[in-house]
């Protein structure tokens, strides 16, 4: 069972520069988040989707974008990287998003931008 | 706004000790719940554990335990004898009712052989 599981694990861009990182999960879950992690910082909630074909978005969502086209993909688009977009991004799953349930993590994406 | 606490940036502990580790949080609900999740080395976050506000009997799950205070708005992990496989972040979380979860900041462990 993989789980969560994003790509590339490690990336550099230059600034300006587009990218998507991947995400993808295999349990079925209707709930998908993207996070992004600073040093010393907690988790910031960047979009979040609830099922196929519905995205919002989170606390920090400029310079992001995301789609569902599927119940198991929710890749994270970055246009015109900055700088601040310097950071480990985690993707997110769980089955129906009760206040109780627990997370499911994969095991993140290493950006720099420079 | 709801915010969640944890003072302690890193911490460390002998081997086969017991650490506890502290998270305040502040919220105006009275029913919510609060979370500690783990991130190894390997950056994979896992749950280890959650707590029910409503519950007063306090969470445990094998050498993982917390000491939740409600009206103190206070919610500890307790790990008793601590392994190596025990260093990690950890993060206290909060989440309320049709709303998403809040992380703290974490606090880093290190495991002292």
């Amino acid at each position: 069972n993989a789980g969560v599981t994003q790509t590339p694990k490690f990336r550099i861009l230059k600034i300006g520069q587009s990218m998507t990182l991947q995400c993808t999960q295999d349990m079925n879950h209707n709930y998908m988040y993207w996070y992004r992690q600073d040093p010393g910082m907690g988790l910031k909630l960047i979009y979040y989707s609830v099922g196929a074909g519905i995205t919002d978005k989170g606390e920090v969502p400029n310079g992001y974008n995301v789609s569902r086209s599927t119940t198991e993909d929710f890749p994270l688009r970055l246009e015109l990287a900055a700088p601040s977009q310097t950071s480990v991004y985690f993707c997110a799953s769980s089955y129906d998003g009760r206040i109780n349930e627990k997370l499911f993590f994969g095991s993140g994406t290493q950006l720099s931008v420079l | 706004a709801q915010t969640v606490t944890q003072s302690q940036p890193e911490m460390s502990v002998q081997e086969a000790e017991t650490v506890t580790l502290s998270c305040t949080y502040d919220t105006s609900e009275s029913d919510y719940y609060l979370f500690w999740y783990k991130q190894p080395p390997s950056r994979q976050m896992i749950l280890v554990i959650r707590q029910e506000a409503y519950k007063q009997q306090n969470a445990t799950e094998n050498r993982f335990s917390v000491n939740f205070q409600k009206a103190a708005k206070s919610f500890s992990l307790k790990i008793s004898d601590s392994q190596l496989g025990d260093a990690a972040m950890y993060f206290c979380a909060y989440r309320r009712n049709g709303d998403k979860i809040i992380f703290g900041k974490g606090t880093r462990l290190h495991i002292l052989p």
